[in-house]
């Protein structure tokens, strides 16, 4: 079963508005982490922002934020004031707590490309 | 902060040739370091967990005898990819484990062609 869900292949946004990119994930664990990622046509992984199983506050860096509804185990991110330079992809990833062998492991979603227009 | 420096950027092979990887850990101890293939426009898959010291750990589906990996130290893994074929062509990446909890440093990536 998928772990994590990234439904969007593709998103467009305008340059200046906010966009939400969709991640939903699934584990049966307590403590989890989830991560978001952003990667150029580089291909480097650009950490852009965590957010803990148990962590109250949704997360938030600079024009970053997560949307965290647990019950709903959705982790969206919302990038506001888009620039050009945020065209990329996106990826969505889980690290699932102690125990086992998954811990350390991150598991990836497909990923969304997200493209800024002028 | 803490940098993962990954050697080749690129590499052209021959097929049937071998291909050594190195990411090395420059400002910190790195005890686990988890290699991942990326493919054109695709997420990243783990092929394989290394902790320093100790035998790798792989997914299921790769072959360890044709991706092997070596974690003699703290600060450097090494990915060889053996008798390379167009079909391990790919996109590979690595990336250490730090202590706290969103301690993840990826190295920048090689692109192998395979010829």
């Amino acid at each position: 079963a998928q772990k994590i869900t990234q439904t969007q292949p593709g998103m467009f946004v305008q340059e200046k508005e906010a966009v939400t990119l969709d991640c939903t994930y699934d584990t049966s664990d307590p403590s989890y982490g989830l991560f978001w990622y952003k990667q150029p046509s580089s291909g480097e992984m650009i950490f852009l922002i965590y957010q803990g199983s148990y962590d109250q506050q949704n997360a938030t860096e600079g024009r970053y934020s997560l949307n965290f509804q647990k019950a709903r185990k959705s982790a969206n991110l919302v990038i506001s004031a888009s620039q050009l330079g945020d065209s990329a992809m996106y990826f969505c990833a889980m690290r699932e707590g102690i125990g086992g062998t998954s811990y350390g492991k991150l598991t990836f979603g497909q990923g969304t490309i997200l493209t800024v227009h002028p | 902060g803490a940098v993962v420096s990954q050697h080749p950027s690129w590499v052209i092979c021959k097929s049937g040739t071998s291909v050594k990887i190195e990411c090395r850990s420059l400002d910190f101890q790195a005890t686990t370091m988890f290699w991942y293939r990326q493919f054109p426009k695709q997420s990243l898959m783990l092929m394989a967990t290394s902790n320093e010291g100790s035998k790798a750990t792989y997914e299921q589906g790769v072959e360890k005898d044709k991706f092997l990996i070596n974690h003699a130290s703290l600060t450097l893994s090494t990915l060889t990819v053996t008798s390379a074929h167009p079909e391990d062509s790919s996109f590979y990446i690595c990336s250490a484990k730090r202590q706290e909890n969103y301690g993840y440093t990826f190295g920048s990536g090689t692109r192998l062609t395979v010829v």
